[in-house]
This record gives structure tokens, C-alpha cells and sequence, in this order.
């Protein structure tokens, strides 16, 4: 059991290139979340999926697209990365209940 | 608009001290309060507190939810140097979107 696993673990790009991230799970779960976390600001949702098929807008949705077209995948996509992208990025999933399981996590610069 | 709060921001002390981390929070609909810690990479579960379980132990953590008060303590006794982490405090409301407090960073000193 992999849990969940994200690609890339690190990334650099240029202000307005295009990226995808990807998170895979093996657990079977229902829900998936895409989360960045910024330094003394926590954990903020951009995006979830609560099936495949579906997505939902979070906290912080603007300049990010998301995708489920699998139950166990779930992916995220910056269509033109701006400097205030600079983050580190989680996925998590879970059932539907309250326990969210992480991977771990995708650094990502923007310069 | 719905808020977690953790006190204090960061905490400094020595191995075999006490500690005791808060969490208060204004959440509509709530369902659960959770606490997570995260060393290096990725959060990690330790507990989850909800009104029928208002009190969890495992070994020297233990966490306590004051539904009245609307706050959770997470206390850690005879800390060690592998105590040293960011705990994150998170409310789960009905839809099972969590919203998360911004963490309290601990370090101990050997």
C-alpha cells in the first residue's frame, strides 16, 4: 500500500508556464483534496472531489483548475503560474468521514 | 466566516518538560476537531475529538475537547526531542471540509 503519492516531489517554473500535478491513491477513498501551505498561514483548500466525476471549489480556487476523471487520481493545473504560487502543495484523501491522509507534498517555485 | 485558531505560534522548551497546546475555533456546523502534527513532510493523524468523544490518551499525548468554551488542548508530557513539530489543529464541519487553525511549532531542547 503506497497511500497517497504525489509527482513532482520539487518543480521550478517561470512566470506563466503551465503545470499538472498529480495525486494517486490506493486506498480506495471516495474524497480527495488539493490543499497549499504557506508559511504561518496553515493548511488552505484550493480544490476538492468528493467522487469521480466531480470537484468542488475551496477556500482558495482562483488560478488553479482541477481534474478526477479516476477515482484514484486527482489532478491539479496552474494555467499560467504567478510568483504568488510559490508554495508547497498536499494532497490528501479519505473516506467520508473526518480523517484525511496526506501525501508528501510538492514543493513548487515560481520565479 | 469560519476560523481555527492555535496558542501560542511557536514554543520553545526542554526535554522532559510539560506542554499544553490550545485551539479554539468559530465554525459553523461543526462535526469533529482533529489534531494532526507534521514534522518534515506531510501532516500525520493523532486524534480526533467529537461531542461523544470528547477526551483521547495515547501514550503522552492527550487531547481534550471543551465543546462549551469551543477550544481543545493538546497536552504532551515528558516531551523528547522527536516532540518537536508543528501541531495542527483542524475542525471537520458536516460537509467533511476541514478548516485548519495555522499550527503551533515546538521545539525541544535536549
Amino acid at each position: 500500500n503506497a497511500g497517497v503519492t504525489q509527482t513532482p516531489k520539487f518543480r521550478v517554473l517561470k512566470t506563466g508556464q503551465s503545470m499538472t500535478l498529480l495525486c494517486a491513491q490506493d486506498m480506495n477513498h471516495e474524497y480527495m483534496y488539493w490543499y497549499r501551505q504557506d508559511p504561518g498561514m496553515g493548511l488552505r483548500l484550493i480544490h476538492y472531489s468528493v467522487g469521480e466525476g466531480t470537484t468542488a471549489k475551496g477556500e482558495v480556487p482562483d488560478g488553479y483548475n482541477v481534474s478526477r476523471l479516476k477515482k484514484q487520481n486527482f489532478l491539479l493545473g496552474l494555467e499560467s503560474a504567478a510568483p504568488s504560487q510559490t508554495s508547497v502543495y498536499f494532497c490528501a484523501s479519505s473516506w467520508s468521514t473526518d480523517t484525511q491522509y496526506f501525501g508528501p507534498g510538492t514543493r513548487l517555485t515560481v520565479l | 466566516e469560519d476560523k481555527v485558531v492555535q496558542s501560542p505560534l511557536s514554543l520553545v522548551v526542554h526535554e522532559g518538560d510539560t506542554v499544553t497546546l490550545n485551539c479554539s475555533y468559530e465554525v459553523t456546523n461543526f462535526r469533529s476537531l482533529l489534531w494532526y502534527k507534521q514534522e518534515k513532510k506531510a501532516p500525520t493523524f493523532l486524534f480526533m475529538l467529537t461531542s461523544s468523544g470528547i477526551e483521547k490518551k495515547s501514550g503522552r499525548l492527550s487531547s481534550i475537547l471543551d465543546k462549551k468554551e469551543l477550544s481543545s488542548i493538546l497536552n504532551i508530557t515528558a516531551t523528547q526531542t522527536g516532540d518537536s513539530a508543528i501541531y495542527l489543529c483542524a475542525v471537520c464541519k458536516s460537509n467533511y471540509q476541514l478548516i485548519w487553525g495555522a499550527g503551533t511549532k515546538l521545539i525541544i531542547k535536549p
